[in-house]
């Protein structure tokens, strides 16, 4: 059974860093392309970045380009996102999620999805 | 990046409808349209993959259509567990984005 298990949020001030971790499990881990999705309390869906398998390939949202970066250790199965530079609009449900499409290719169609780790910027 | 828009934004139905979503991109995005479920409280759940692809497990009410720029999603029997809002996502080009997303609740 694929488990994706978020933490490292919690309360952050402005300007502060934080940096989210994903735990991996039942798939292949360095098979798969991954991906941090976030979701502001009570409104829509925003892909944040995404990573190849052998981070070879990474992409960000224009709205955390040059504040956010994305990473994977597939030795110890986990992603992870660093965060800088927070800002309030920051304030959001982070998911991490798994890439449909495995080896070489790359869909950015999220299978499988954890339950989420809440980030609040906010003094 | 693209845009997604999605109409309703609402819908009442009731057990037994069928219910149609549609997905506008604003441009060209070939079959690159994913769909998902997301009930309160938990995560998205893939539906529908590459416009049309059912993901497995999902039962078969659901299906996709469309190319281009307009998608739709159809729920052939809506069932009571299938209350929930659906959102669409573009996979054809950076920013990857979602649609607004469409709420379905019971008349």
């Amino acid at each position: 059974e694929v488990q994706l298990v978020e933490s490292g949020g919690g309360l952050v001030q402005p300007g502060r860093s934080l940096r989210l971790s994903c735990a991996a499990s039942g798939f292949t881990f360095d098979d798969y392309a991954m991906h941090w999705v976030r979701q502001a309390p009570g409104k829509g869906l925003e892909w944040v970045s995404g990573i190849s398998w052998n981070s070879g390939s990474i992409g960000y949202a224009d709205s955390v380009k040059g504040r956010f970066t994305i990473s994977r250790d597939n030795a110890k199965n986990s992603l992870y996102l660093q965060m800088n530079s927070l800002r309030a609009e920051d304030t959001a449900l982070y998911y991490c999620a798994k890439d449909l499409t495995a080896a070489a290719g790359t869909s950015i169609v999220f299978d499988y999805w954890g339950q989420g780790t809440l980030v609040t910027v906010s003094s | 990046d693209i845009q997604m828009t999605q109409s309703p934004s609402s819908l009442s139905a009731s057990v037994g409808d069928r219910v149609t979503i549609t997905c506008r991109a604003s441009q060209s995005i070939s079959s690159y349209l994913n769909w998902y479920q997301q009930k309160p409280g938990k995560a998205p759940k893939l539906l529908i993959y590459a416009a049309s692809s059912l993901q497995s497990g999902v039962p078969s009410r659901f299906s996709g259509s469309g190319s281009g720029t307009d998608f739709t999603l159809t729920i052939s029997s809506l069932q009571p567990e299938d209350f929930a809002t659906y959102y669409c996502q573009q996979s054809y080009s950076t920013g990857f984005t979602f649609g607004p997303g469409t709420k379905v609740d019971i008349k």
